[in-house]
This record gives C-alpha cells, sequence and structure tokens, in this order.
C-alpha cells in the first residue's frame, strides 16, 4: 500500500520568501503524483500533476518535480504571498487509480 | 476544470439519525466516483469507489451497511451515514472522475 509522507506539517514565512514543500511516497511504482491545495473547510483544487514519464511540471510561481527513485516530490512556490496561505496535500496514484493523500503542510505566508 | 458539487455543504444531525449526501458532476459524465473522509490536521482517507451502475468497493475497514453508496448516473452518486453517531463527525469529500479525478467542495457533518 502506497505511503505518503509530507514533511513539514506546519510553514510560517514573511511574504516574498520561496517556499520548498517536500513529500515522500513509499511505492515507486507510482502512475502520477499530484499536488493540491485546500483553504479551511474546503475542497481540494488541483495545482499540479506529474506523469510518472515526467520529472516536473510548472505552472507560474509554482514548480513541482518527481523523482521515482528516490521516492520524492517537491514543490515549489516562488515569491510567496499572503493568499497562498493554505494546506497543501501531495497524492500518489498507484496503478489501481487510487490516491493516496498525505496529511499536508499548512503554510501561512506573514504580510 | 470540471465541477463536482456536493449537497449539503454542513449538516447538523441528532445521534442515530441517518444524513444522505450528494455528488453531482456538473459538466462531465463520472464513470467513477471516490468517496473520502478527512478528519482534522489528518489526510483524506479513501472510504470506497463507484462505478456507475455496480456496487462500490469498500476500503478495509469502512463498514459498507454503515456507509450506503448509490451511484445511480453517471454524473450523482450518493453517500448515506445511517444511524449516525458523533464518531462519524468529520469532513466527508467526493470525487467524481472520467480522465482527470476532480473534487467536490465537501460536506461537514456534526453529529450530536
Amino acid at each position: 500500500k502506497q505511503e505518503v509522507t509530507q514533511i513539514p506539517a506546519a510553514l510560517s514565512v514573511p511574504e516574498g520568501e520561496n517556499l520548498v514543500l517536500n513529500c515522500s511516497f513509499t511505492d515507486s511504482a507510482i502512475y502520477n503524483l499530484q499536488w493540491f491545495r485546500q483553504d479551511p473547510g474546503k475542497g481540494l483544487t488541483s495545482l499540479l500533476l506529474i506523469q510518472s514519464s515526467q520529472r516536473e511540471q510548472t505552472s507560474g510561481r509554482l514548480n513541482a518535480s518527481l523523482d521515482k527513485s528516490s521516492g520524492r516530490s517537491t514543490l515549489y512556490i516562488a515569491a510567496s504571498q499572503p493568499g497562498d496561505s493554505a494546506t497543501y496535500l501531495c497524492a500518489g496514484r498507484s496503478n489501481d487509480y487510487k490516491l493516496s493523500f498525505g496529511a499536508g503542510t499548512t503554510v501561512t505566508v506573514r504580510a | 476544470g470540471a465541477v463536482v458539487s456536493q449537497h449539503p455543504s454542513r449538516v447538523i444531525c441528532k445521534s442515530g439519525t441517518s444524513v444522505k449526501i450528494e455528488c453531482r458532476s456538473l459538466d462531465f459524465q463520472a464513470t467513477t466516483m471516490f468517496w473520502y473522509r478527512q478528519f482534522p490536521k489528518q489526510s483524506l482517507m479513501l472510504m470506497a469507489t463507484s462505478n456507475e451502475g455496480s456496487k462500490a468497493t469498500y476500503e478495509q475497514g469502512v463498514e459498507k451497511d454503515k456507509f450506503l453508496i448509490n451511484h445511480a448516473s453517471l454524473t450523482l452518486s450518493t453517500l448515506t451515514v445511517t444511524s449516525a453517531h458523533p464518531e462519524d463527525s468529520s469532513f466527508y469529500i467526493c470525487s467524481a472522475s472520467s480522465h482527470e479525478q476532480f473534487f467536490g467542495p465537501g460536506t461537514r457533518l456534526t453529529v450530536l
């Protein structure tokens, strides 16, 4: 069974600083890996999806990398803004198409 | 991206009652729908996977007689929490999938 871990559990940075969020997974036979944003009491917004054959994906200030051999993915958020404050979840999709989620990293960007 | 809705967004009920949560894919047909539960500061845990017209597949430890799932059409799935107890209080999120998986906004269930 895929186990997904996210470190740190919480992160607080001043506005403008770059954010680095880490995700590790146990099963390298991953179909794809996805990063989501979740605001308090809300559902999930998909940010980036990296297929198993890809090394990274970029969207605006967001960049996510995937290293299957080491079982790691990293989400970089450049020049953070207070509006980036949220919980960020990573999820690995197995070949049975099920998503396994990490517990998330709660980010606070201080103005 | 595609839109998935859930209704209600929030429900408070008395212990012992049953609660139904609806999940709809608004602009696409979902061959598969997933139901997740999320406790505070924890990750989403998959409860069950349902395909239209067939019985849901429940994850280990999830009681199928307590959490009734009906996937009657390609755009609607319902989760009924039967005889709810305070420990069932949680955030329930559905997800609908065609080629990609899209998530609903969640339903906050509080059982008194």
